[in-house]
């Protein structure tokens, strides 16, 4: 199957600063990618669509101006969260369907990421 | 109404027993079913994908879908302790964007 990376695998940080998560297709392109967080014993909750070349859309109640998303090439969206706190600490997720073809998505390994 | 639901268990079986994993679903549109199983601090893996009305088999899983009654499920055989993880159900709420809707999980626990 297709592989997608993320990078940092994990991250510890202080409040109030600013932290890039970055999700890679490795063996395809992937003009649409989807970024979800999954908080303890729950489920992954879809944040945002990111769209190369245009805009991301983001889901009611994701906040567009603390969770940055920038999909600049066919093979890289990243994550911005800004300013984070406390309760931004979660597993983020990215996963991206081919280009072509299959409706199936590939996701990336998460990063963890713990606001201090 | 939740737009997936799923038994959050634990549902416990023992090792060689067939494992029975239920989801119910709400968006009529929904046109792919996707089970996906999760282990602790990993992401999903895809473990099967079922489009029509039936039974679809791989190895030792069998997916189920029930359109009219918005049910599908996920049968596994001989299960092993390797198989204890969280299964999650995703429709697929939208084929132009491709999004998953994921239900909660349910909690699978293999008894050697």
């Amino acid at each position: 199957g297709a592989v997608v990376s993320q990078h940092p695998s994990w991250v510890i940080c202080k409040s109030g600063t600013s932290v890039k998560i970055e999700c890679r297709s490795l063996d395809f392109q992937a003009t649409t990618m989807f970024w979800y967080r999954q908080f303890p014993k729950q489920s992954l909750m879809l944040m945002a669509t990111s769209n190369e070349g245009s805009k991301a859309t983001y889901e009611q109640g994701v906040e567009k101006d603390k969770f940055l998303i920038n999909h600049a090439s066919l093979t890289l969206s990243t994550l911005t969260v800004t300013s984070a706190h406390p309760e931004d600490s979660s597993f983020y997720i990215c996963s991206a369907p081919p280009a072509s073809g299959s409706d199936e998505q590939f996701f990336g390994p998460g990063t963890r990421l713990t606001v201090l | 109404q939740k737009e997936v639901e799923q038994n959050s268990g634990p549902l416990s079986v023992p090792e060689g027993a067939i494992a029975s994993l239920n989801c119910t679903y709400s968006d009529r549109v929904s046109q792919s079913f996707f089970w996906y199983r999760q282990y602790s601090g990993k992401s999903p893996e895809l473990i099967m994908s079922i489009y029509s009305n039936g039974d679809k088999e791989d190895g030792r899983f069998t997916a189920q879908l029930n359109k009219a009654s918005q049910y599908v499920s996920l049968l596994i055989r001989d299960s092993q302790p390797s198989d204890s993880a969280t299964y999650l159900c995703a429709p697929q709420r939208d084929t132009g964007r491709r999004a998953l809707t994921f239900g909660s999980g349910t909690r699978l626990q293999v008894q050697p």
